[in-house]
Formats: C-alpha cells, structure tokens, sequence
C-alpha cells in the first residue's frame, strides 16, 4: 500500500453537473498530481500541486481545476461535466526536493460515470 | 509531439519464464522513467525506476535497461509468476523542471500456470 488515498471511490454524475474529488498523500510527501484514465488507456497528466499552487498542467480545459491545502491533501474539481470524462481519476503523492527526479505514489484511484 | 509507446499491446507467458516489456519514449529531453504495474480495480504501482544516467537498474526478480540512443527501455521480469499478470506502464518525464510523467498504453502480462 502507497499511503495515498482517494475518495469517493466510485461515483455516478450527470451531464452538466459539478463534482469534487479528494486526495489525501503520502506522510511525508509535499506534492500531489492528478491523473485521468480512460478505459485501456494509461494515465494522462492533468495538472500538480506544490506548495498550494499549480505546478505544471497537461492538456485539459479550464473547467478541470484543483486544490492543494497546507496539509498537502488535494482536490480535483470538475464543472460542467461531460460524458467523456467518465474515467478513473488517479491522484499521486511525492516529495519534491529540488531539481532531478520524484518518484509518484498513486492511490486507488476514483472511479466517475458520467450519464 | 511526446509520446511514450509500447511495442506489444499483449504479452503471455509460461509460469516460470522470463518476461521481456519493451517500451519507446520520443522526447530526448526525459532523465526520469518509471515502471508501473496496474491491477484490475487499483492504481498504478511502483515498480522501479531508472535515471538517465544509468543504462541498468536491478530491483527484486525485474532489472530496467535504458537506451538512450534509441530512446527505448525495458522492464525483465525474471521467473514470472501468476501474481505477476497485470497491464504493465513505462512513464518518462518531462525532464528539467516539470515533473509531468507521460505513459504508454500499457502492456497486458498474462501468466499462464
């Protein structure tokens, strides 16, 4: 187990509305990334926190947003949405500790239905 | 554009055997690859890893071999086992400050006993 935990772990949305995912990491750890992945397909980056701010965004709109609390748990909302993103939304915790490499712990993961 | 690419969507093997998982990256900028292993139902978890400056990593029964030449890595698994069948990923990062993983679509191990 990576420590990192997510919740809700399943969740049925409708087309239009709002939702709010959450992301607690790994003890120790001081940066939080979110992942979408459709079915068989591999993760794709939507955006990182650091410090409580963006650190770095993939290609999603605006309407994917998030949070990062002094704690370093993390939110991940998403407005007005759409029947494509239906996925497994992924959370991953790490330590930053300058520049070179961080390695990501991922969580299990909340699974969204959009009807 | 990056991309990181797998060679083989599926693999299946024979308990015991040797398990080879090839992957290609495009962005010579990467210094950072991951392997990861995803179960049904789970995250995507650590295997091992591997900097830029290393062509060989040895962990417990998997060793990572990068090229950077031909900017391809593989993922031994060595006596496979039926634990051992999930879909398998390789990230790269981004390189220098941007700690953005790009994966490939995975490669599904199927371990027959």
């Amino acid at each position: 187990e990576t420590g990192v935990t997510q919740s809700p772990t399943h969740l049925i949305k409708t087309r239009g509305q709002q939702v709010t995912l959450r992301c607690s990491s790994q003890s120790g750890h001081n940066t939080v990334s979110w992942y979408q992945q459709a079915l068989g397909q591999g993760p794709q980056f939507i955006f990182q926190y650091y410090r409580e701010e963006e650190n770095g965004r993939g290609n999603f709109p605006p309407r994917f947003s998030g949070l990062q609390f002094p704690n370093y748990s993390s939110e991940l909302n998403v407005n007005a949405l759409e029947l494509d993103d239906s996925a497994l939304y992924l959370c991953a915790s790490s330590l930053k500790r300058g520049a070179g490499e961080e390695t990501q712990y991922f969580g299990p993961g909340t699974r969204l239905l959009v009807l | 554009g990056e991309s990181v690419g797998l060679h083989l969507p599926t693999l299946s093997v024979q308990e015991g055997d040797n398990s080879i998982i090839n992957c290609a990256y495009s962005n010579s900028a990467s210094d950072y690859f991951i392997w990861y292993k995803q179960e049904s139902g789970k995250g995507p978890q650590f295997i091992i890893d591997i900097r830029s400056n290393m062509d060989k990593r040895q962990g417990q029964r998997v060793t990572v071999l990068l090229n950077k030449t031909v900017k391809h890595l593989s993922l031994q698994i060595a006596a496979t086992q039926p634990g051992d069948s999930a879909v398998y990923f390789c990230a790269a990062n981004s390189g220098g400050s941007n700690y953005k993983l790009t994966f490939g679509k995975g490669t599904l191990l199927t371990v027959n006993p």
